[in-house]
């Protein structure tokens, strides 16, 4: 079965300061893979996905990237990390090439920035 | 642009009996999935239900099923015999189809319906 694994779970960081947040997915090949911000109170909002390595799509402009070095590996990134960025973060996943790909997502990430 | 609508920030239901949660959303396409996700205190997003636009069907999982009006653009979701485990967040979400350019989109999120079970 597929398993989906998010670290660290929970990261407090300066203003200021870099930021790497690691997805990895067991079980599958060649998922597409997706990147969600869940700020306080509210619906999850889409940062990036991916079909494949190296194949970054980024839906919002911020002061985050994504990176996909391996099939099974999402990175999420940051140089100087702002208090904006502070949230939940929740890697998810999803068969490709099929018509009906359901998304399954991880355990989260929780990101306060201070 | 696609938008999901979840007019209910929090409802309340006794245990074991029935509740519903309303979504609406907007779209021009005509190819498309919703689906309902549930985020306990946890955090974790699970799947809660699925439905094909393309299917006059209703979904339906265990205790868990929707009622679709495509032509209203609705999708509500039906508890039955509510659960003290049932207690959550419950979002609405949409995603293109792949017949409608959506072959890796992700999913767009209402605000979701915080669900109380009273015991």
């Amino acid at each position: 079965s597929q398993t989906i694994h998010q670290w660290p779970a929970t990261l407090v960081q300066p203003v200021g300061s870099p930021l790497s947040l690691e997805c990895t997915v067991e079980g599958t090949s060649n998922p597409n893979l997706y990147w969600y911000r869940q700020a306080a109170g509210r619906g999850l909002q889409l940062l990036f996905y991916s079909v494949g390595i190296g194949q970054i799509s980024s839906e919002v402009p911020q002061n985050l990237s994504a990176s996909r070095p391996q099939d099974r590996q999402f990175i999420l990134s940051s140089k100087k990390l702002l208090l904006s960025d502070s949230g939940f973060y929740l890697c998810a996943w999803s068969v490709s090439l099929r018509l009906s790909e359901t998304q399954y997502f991880g355990p989260g990430t929780r990101l306060l920035v201070l | 642009a696609q938008t999901v609508t979840q007019s209910q920030p929090e409802m309340s239901v006794q245990e074991a009996e029935t509740v519903t949660l309303s979504c609406t959303y907007d779209t021009s396409e005509s190819d498309y999935y919703l689906f309902w996700y549930k985020q306990p205190p946890s955090r974790q997003m699970i799947l809660v239900i699925r439905q094909e636009a393309y299917k006059q069907q209703n979904a339906t999982e265990n205790r868990f099923s929707v009622n679709f009006q495509k032509a209203a653009k609705s999708f509500s979701l039906k508890i039955s015999d509510s659960q003290l485990g049932d207690a959550a967040m419950y979002f609405c979400a949409y995603r293109r189809g792949l017949y409608s350019g959506g072959g890796a989109d992700g999913l767009t999120f209402g605000k979701g319906t915080h669900l109380i079970i009273q015991p």
